[in-house]
């Protein structure tokens, strides 16, 4: 959807490297759901912002929401070459955590 | 089993003949959606259940989709009449009771590849 947009679509870092992937939204954000995908496989839930500003991480992975900028970011530290993938952003709209509408996707390769 | 389970991973169907995609949801969770995914795109939202009622609709892109859950457990989504535009990968997702009061996530399958001839 380009109401909801990823930046930048594909990234390839060196392994160790510090790494930021964005999902600007042109509506209100009730709750925005960041995944990852491995091809041919379903999505992986990684971590879940709410509505006010919030930043959550789980072991190297950082996810902040800019309620201002209607704006998140998955920030990963140290990359690793398990860290490879395409991470979608997905947002709700209406505020009952149903209906999501997800990016495009930014896909990720970490080389060694 | 511990995750959503969906079948057919793959599917290979001519164009004109109907097929049908099986989701098995994580045990006990009341909401079920199908997304459609296709190649280099994230998923589309095509419906969403919660326990047999089939509450949105909204995404599904013509009559010939049609998805139930008799039982507000397994749901199948069936298209009719394919047409090689129905090739895809289709996501089903399943969320806990308290999904919505708590806003959990939604799990997803693997998803069924379909190909259209």
């Amino acid at each position: 959807s380009q109401e909801l947009e990823q930046s930048p679509q594909s990234l390839i870092v060196q392994e160790g490297k510090n790494l930021t992937i964005n999902c600007t939204s042109s509506k209100t954000l009730y709750g925005l759901y960041w995944y990852k995908q491995k091809y041919g496989e379903g999505l992986i839930f990684l971590m879940m912002l709410q509505k006010g500003g919030e930043e959550k991480s789980h072991e190297k992975i950082t996810a902040k929401l800019d309620e201002k900028k209607q704006q998140s970011s998955l920030h990963i530290t140290a990359s690793q070459p398990s860290h490879a993938g395409i991470y979608l952003c997905g947002a709700d709209w209406a505020g009952t955590a149903s209906k999501l509408t997800f990016g495009t996707g930014t896909r990720l390769q970490v080389t060694l | 089993g511990a995750g959503v389970s969906q079948s057919p991973r793959y599917k290979v169907a001519k164009r004109g003949q109907d097929v049908a995609l099986r989701c098995d949801p994580i045990s006990g969770h009341v909401s079920l959606f199908w997304y459609q995914q296709a190649l280099g795109q994230g998923p589309e939202f095509l419906t969403y259940f919660q326990n047999e009622a089939q509450l949105d609709k909204s995404g599904l892109p013509s009559d010939r989709f049609f998805a139930e859950r008799p039982e507000g457990s397994v749901s199948t989504l069936k298209i009719q009449r394919t047409q090689q535009e129905d090739s895809a990968v289709y996501l089903c997702a399943s969320q806990s009771t308290e999904g919505v009061i708590r806003n959990q996530p939604q799990h997803f399958g693997d998803g069924t590849r379909l190909s259209i001839l």
